[in-house]
Parts: C-alpha cells; sequence; structure tokens
C-alpha cells in the first residue's frame, strides 16, 4: 500500500506563480524525501527533511513537515517552465531507513 | 562520476522469454535498489541489496522474478518467463546510507514492454 500519497495529482499554473504540492502518510518516520522526476527521466533527489525538523529551504524550495497531521508540503516559488514534472514524496518507517515508499506524485505543468 | 547505469535502455520481448536488466551503480554506494513503475501502480521497490546482500525482497512480485549482485559494481533482475504484464519502466538507484542521508540516485530506467 502507498505510504506517501500526493496531492493534487496534477497542477497547472502560469511560469512565475507559486506550487504547491502536499504529501499524507500513514505510519510513523524517520525522514521525508521529494524527489522530481522528469518526463522519461529517473526520479532526481531534491531534498530531505527529518522528523525533528519543521521547515527546510533550498533554493527555491520550501519543504514543512507536520509530524502531528503526518504530511509534509513543497512549495516551489517563482515557477519557471524547467520545473514541469512529477514530484513524490517518499517515507521511510520508523527502524527501516533504507526502505522508501513513494507516493503516486503529482505531475506540475508551468505554462510559459 | 558517470552516475547510475542501465542497459538495455529499451527491451521488446515476446511473451514467455527471459528478460535480464542490468544495472551499475555508483561507485562507492553499498545500497542498490530496484523500482518498478507503472501507470496503475507507481513507483513500487522490488528488492534492495546492502554491501551486495539482499535485505529485503518482499516487493518482488513472483518467482519469476530474481536479482543478483555478484560484486559491489553490478546488479542483475531477471524476468524468467516475461509476460504482458511486466512491462514497466525500470530503475535501479543507489546510495551511500545513513552518511548521505539515505538520497537514493536513480539510473535513467529500461523501458520493458513485452507483446
Amino acid at each position: 500500500s502507498q505510504q506517501g500519497e500526493e496531492d493534487p495529482q496534477a497542477l497547472s499554473i502560469q511560469e512565475g506563480e507559486n506550487a504547491t504540492m502536499n504529501c499524507s502518510y500513514k505510519t510513523s518516520i524517520n525522514n521525508l524525501q521529494w524527489y522530481r522526476q522528469n518526463s522519461g527521466r529517473g526520479l532526481v533527489h531534491l531534498i530531505l527533511i527529518r522528523s525533528n525538523e519543521r521547515e527546510k529551504h533550498s533554493g527555491r524550495l520550501r519543504v514543512t513537515l507536520d509530524t502531528s497531521k503526518k504530511s509534509s508540503s513543497l512549495l516551489i516559488t517563482a515557477s519557471r517552465a524547467a520545473d514541469t514534472a512529477s514530484y513524490f514524496c517518499a517515507t521511510d518507517a520508523r527502524g527501516g531507513y533504507q526502505k522508501v515508499t513513494f507516493g503516486i506524485g503529482t505531475k506540475l505543468q508551468v505554462i510559459p | 562520476d558517470a552516475g547510475v547505469i542501465q542497459s538495455p535502455r529499451h527491451e521488446v520481448t515476446e511473451m514467455g522469454q527471459e528478460v535480464t536488466l542490468r544495472c551499475k551503480p555508483i561507485s562507492g554506494h553499498d545500497y542498490l535498489f530496484w523500482y518498478r513503475q507503472t501507470m496503475m501502480r507507481g513507483l513500487e521497490l522490488l528488492i534492495y541489496f546492502n554491501n551486495n546482500v539482499p535485505i529485503d525482497d518482499s516487493g518482488m512480485p513472483e518467482d519469476r522474478f530474481s536479482a543478483k549482485m555478484p560484486n559491489a559494481s553490478f546488479s542483475t533482475l531477471k524476468i524468467q518467463p516475461s509476460e504482458p504484464r511486466d512491462s514497466a519502466v525500470y530503475f535501479c538507484a543507489s546510495s551511500l546510507g545513513w552518511t548521505s542521508g539515505y538520497e537514493q540516485y536513480f539510473g535513467p530506467g529500461t523501458r520493458l514492454t513485452v507483446t
């Protein structure tokens, strides 16, 4: 079963706007990661947030984690056409650091 | 570093044939993962290795699937006999484990079509 589930499944915005994607999960975690997948390519790691962190930034990316709600959000600010991709959250499980479960992804389209 | 290398990039085969997918992880990485991605089921972990030893193969769909890692620089995923429902993109990924925060580096994938 899916540990992480992203919402929305698809998102279309204009270039320059912000994009927010959400991830919900079911069991306690050690870390939560976000990955990007361009069409026809493998996944690329974007950012990791640990269970004791609440917010993390990397360039135009901002990730938040609310362990009480078992949810995370990924914000991409000032989006660009090159941000068009699918975005996945990946969660491990306490006691199982290496085995991560990927959600179904959010397909983001940024219109120039 | 060239990153994770997978071969072939595309494979078209007939039902019943044996298929072997290959992966070369990033040098120095001690974890290797095999995933399968389909529209219906998303990205599924099939098996992962640590220091060439299979740790968790609970995601392997059935006995037709087998994976090996004879050394730190090579792994194979074999399907015998193949079936049309095995059609998917198969990804290999590697990681350093806790020293890198568990970040996984993915290969470009092998698109398998079984007719």
